[in-house]
């Protein structure tokens, strides 16, 4: 099993619709997970951090940690063409020493 | 506040040389992670640095090292060039408990 999962995609959804972004981990990602939007050519950005079980909400951006079930997912509401670009989950190393696990990346289209 | 920088942007080597490759993290950070990212095995963690000490490390090859001098400026280097390093090299710095901001990246090609 990959440490962090994710499926690869493509996501598409229309503009106004919710996009749903989900990510598995293993035993061996420790308890902080990240979710990073990257467009073609450019370097990922951070969108979201969290840490703890439950919901984290961010504009239009949701953030759910399911830490019985290892799962991990991103909710854009409001999706806008502007949104189209790979998201990569990420948890931390056990080690938790600026290492980050990566899935391979969700790629989402938002259709006008 | 400026973001991370990374020098250079692009570069193109010849197999079988070296490249050193740059990075300042955001003013203040000491902690500077090292990734390569390429289409087949996506973003994978090569090192991190604290405070001038290696402090974790992925699994590549010795051809690539890293070090942080004492302003957090960190380096790292490939030698002998392969046809695979060709890849995006990323730099991160860590934001406290907010996560990890990463620069723009060093786009290197080895022909």
């Amino acid at each position: 099993q990959k440490e962090v999962e994710q499926n690869s995609g493509p996501l598409s959804v229309p503009e106004g619709a919710i996009a749903s972004l989900n990510c598995t981990y293993s035993d061996r990602v420790s308890q902080s997970f990240f979710w990073y939007r990257q467009y073609s050519g450019k370097s990922p950005e951070l969108i979201m951090s969290i840490y703890s079980n439950g919901d984290k909400e961010d504009g239009r951006f949701t953030a759910q940690l399911n830490k019985a079930s290892q799962y991990v997912s991103l909710l854009i509401r409001d999706s806008q063409p502007s949104d189209s670009a790979t998201y990569l989950c990420a948890g931390g190393g056990s080690s938790n020493t600026g290492k980050l696990i990566f899935g391979q990346g969700t790629t989402l289209q938002v259709k006008p | 506040k400026a973001g991370v920088t990374q020098t250079p942007r692009y570069l193109i080597k010849t197999r079988g040389q070296q490249v050193t490759l740059s990075c300042s993290p955001i003013s203040g950070h000491r902690s500077v992670s090292w990734y390569q990212q390429t289409p087949g095995q996506g973003l994978q963690f090569l090192f991190e640095y604290f405070s001038e000490t290696q402090r974790n490390k992925g699994n590549f090859p010795g051809r690539f090292s890293g070090r942080q001098f004492s302003n957090s400026r960190s380096e790292m280097n490939v030698s002998t060039l392969e046809l695979g390093d060709s890849a995006l090299y990323l730099c991160a710095s860590l934001q406290g408990a907010y996560g990890y901001t990463f620069g723009s990246g060093t786009r290197l090609t080895v022909v």
